[in-house]
This record gives structure tokens, sequence and C-alpha cells, in this order.
């Protein structure tokens, strides 16, 4: 079958590090991606990764392993604005934008 | 440059009714996807549009159905509408269809089915 694992909810203190973890097992991989859903607002694009490694972008990173099918969204310098849902999303394939989604992370950051 | 545009906002319907739902990407942006999203299901891909031709379609019944104009413009359908198609109805637009391209979504239309 194919699934991708997210877990549902997460803490973290303003000013941590928070490591938000996705595994996924899919028909085929054409790149991953994740995406910030705050509440009642649309999703915004955050990262995307398609080779094994780190991608950095300001405070947050994304790591991917296709080997292990399993990537990470590493959030630095947590600040209360980072409350959100993290969505981790495959594509399956190429010539396609039909992302399969996990069903997100919930992150609460508190004082 | 202005982002995806989606109408309603909003909708209430009966049980059987049908809906339309319309989608306005971004300029330049040919490729429009339309995702469900639900809590317990999360996002869920309906079908993906690009040049007026439907490209890819998720496991849904065809009860959902779409289409594209050649503006780009997209509209989704759904007829016969069920308690269950209660959810936030999301579309994206990418530049193109068949590259990295980031999907940039739509603040979405939100359905309730009574």
């Amino acid at each position: 079958g194919q699934n991708i694992d997210q877990p549902t909810e997460m803490t973290a203190t303003e000013g941590a590090i928070v490591q938000i973890n996705c595994t996924y097992q899919t028909s085929g991989f054409n790149g991953l991606f994740w995406y910030q859903q705050h509440a009642g607002e649309a999703p915004t694009f955050l990262s995307y990764n398609v080779l094994d490694g780190l991608e950095e972008k300001g405070r947050f990173s994304s790591f991917l392993s296709r080997s292990k099918g399993y990537s990470y969204l590493l959030l630095k310098e947590l600040q209360m604005k980072d409350s959100a849902s993290y969505l981790c999303a495959v594509r399956r394939q190429t010539g396609a934008n039909n992302l399969f989604f996990g069903t997100g992370t919930r992150l609460t950051v508190i004082p | 440059k202005a982002g995806v545009t989606q109408t309603p906002r909003y909708l209430i319907k009966t049980r059987g009714q049908q809906v339309t739902l319309s989608c306005s990407p971004i300029s330049g942006h040919r490729s429009v996807s339309w995702y469900q999203q639900t809590p317990g299901q999360g996002l869920q891909f309906l079908f993906e549009y690009f040049s007026e031709t439907q490209r890819n379609k998720g496991n849904f019944p065809g009860r959902f159905s779409g289409r594209q104009f050649s503006n780009s413009r997209s509209e989704m359908n759904v007829s016969t509408l069920e308690l269950g198609d209660s959810a936030l109805y999301l579309c994206a637009s990418s530049g193109n269809s068949g590259q990295h391209y980031e999907q940039y979504f739509g603040p979405g239309t939100r359905l309730t089915v009574t």
C-alpha cells in the first residue's frame, strides 16, 4: 500500500529546535515537499527535496533519504508564529502535479 | 503578482444538489490541481488540468468532475452531493507540469453539505 506517516501533534518551546519526521511508502518517487498551513489558511510551500541530503533555507531545513523513505523538517529558533500544521507530500511521478500528502503534524509553540 | 483565487469561499448545500467551484490560477500558470481536505483524511488529490486537458485523476467517484478554460481558469463540479463531501476544497496552480515547480494554493472553498 501507499502511505505517508507523520506524528499527529508536537509541542516545542519558543527559541528551541524541533524536528518533524516523515516516512513514506509510495509506488513512485519524484520529490518530497514540505508545506506549512496555519489554521484556516492555505498551505504555503516550505521546501523541496529530490536528492538525498539536507536543504537549508533560513530557519528551516529539510532532509531526505530516499533509500530509507524518510524525510524530516527542522525548524530552528522557534517563534510563536511557527505554530501551524506541517504537511509532508510526495510527488510520485514525473509529469504530474498530483501530490500525495500525509495528514500533517500540528505543531504548537509555547512560551 | 496576484495569488490563486477561489470562489466562493463558503458554500452550504443540501444532499442531492450539485455545486460548482471556481479557481483562477496565478497569471501565466497553466497547471491547476484540485484537492479535498478533511480532518480525517488530510489533503487528497482530485485531479490536475494542464492546457485544458486533464492530466491526472485521483481516486474519487465520477460525481467529481472538472474542466479548464483557455485562460487556465478551472472549475470543479460535484453532483449529487453527499454529507461526506463536506470539506475544504483547495486548488493549486503551478508554473509547469512535469517540473518540480512548487504549487501555490488558493484560500479554498469551504463546502458544507446538510
